[in-house]
């Protein structure tokens, strides 16, 4: 099993719909990122939160830290086709040093 | 800032050969770097760990006779895939961080090689 179980695998929605993508884990860790990856590409970093509770805001995208740091989401709001991509949540367990482990990845599809 | 870069792209190479990928920090130094695997449409997959100036750790099930990884420098780090394979065929990204900076948890990812063997 993986350390972080994220859903849904996949996702395909229309143009202005709203979506949650969820990252979850039975161990906690001292810090989470969520990162976006194109096709041939590398991920690209989104956000990072490193308090439980913690919420924060990217435009149309917000970002939740449990207050456990136990699992993580993912909220976009009227989502457009540029969202369309890879979305990988990755985390470091407290007993990991800084080695991130990945989950799954969602990949998203939104159509016009 | 905190740009990576990975050198080739893409590369074709016949079985038996060996490929060596390249990953720098060019704004910042890395202490520490990572090599990651990524299958087609699966998430990524941790190969080793580099620390600059000593060995690689490997994770679990990674040949490191196979998969030589050298960090040389604190902007600068190899992966050469040894006798590639058609099974070694994927895509290859990299990333560094900076342990000595309070935001030593932080990974900056090159944009990854494709790897072809034919």
């Amino acid at each position: 099993t993986q350390l972080l179980e994220q859903s849904p695998q996949f996702l395909s929605i229309q143009e202005g719909e709203n979506l949650t993508v969820y990252c979850n884990s039975s161990s906690v860790f001292s810090s989470l990122q969520w990162y976006r990856q194109e096709p041939g590409e590398g991920p690209v970093l989104l956000v990072t939160v490193v308090t439980g509770g913690e919420v924060k805001k990217l435009k149309r995208l917000t970002f939740q830290f449990g207050d456990a740091r136990k699992d993580s989401s993912l909220h976009i709001t009227a989502a457009q086709t540029g969202d369309t991509g890879l979305y990988l949540c990755a985390g470091v367990a407290v007993y990991a040093g800084n080695m991130l482990t990945f989950g799954g990845g969602t990949r998203l599809m939104v159509k016009p | 800032g905190a740009v990576v870069s990975q050198h080739p792209s893409r590369v074709i190479c016949k079985s038996g050969t060996s490929v060596k990928i390249e990953c720098r920090s060019l704004d910042f130094q890395a202490t520490t770097m990572f090599w990651y695997r990524q299958f087609p449409k699966q998430s990524l997959m941790l190969m080793a760990t580099s620390n600059e100036g000593s060995k690689a750790t490997y994770e679990q099930g990674v040949e490191k006779d196979k998969f030589l990884i050298n960090h040389a420098s604190l902007t600068l780090s190899t992966l050469t895939v040894t006798s590639a394979h058609p099974e070694d065929s994927s895509f290859y990204i990299c990333s560094a961080s900076n342990l000595r900076t309070t935001l030593s948890y932080e990974q900056f990812f090159g944009p990854g090689t494709r790897l072809t063997v034919l």
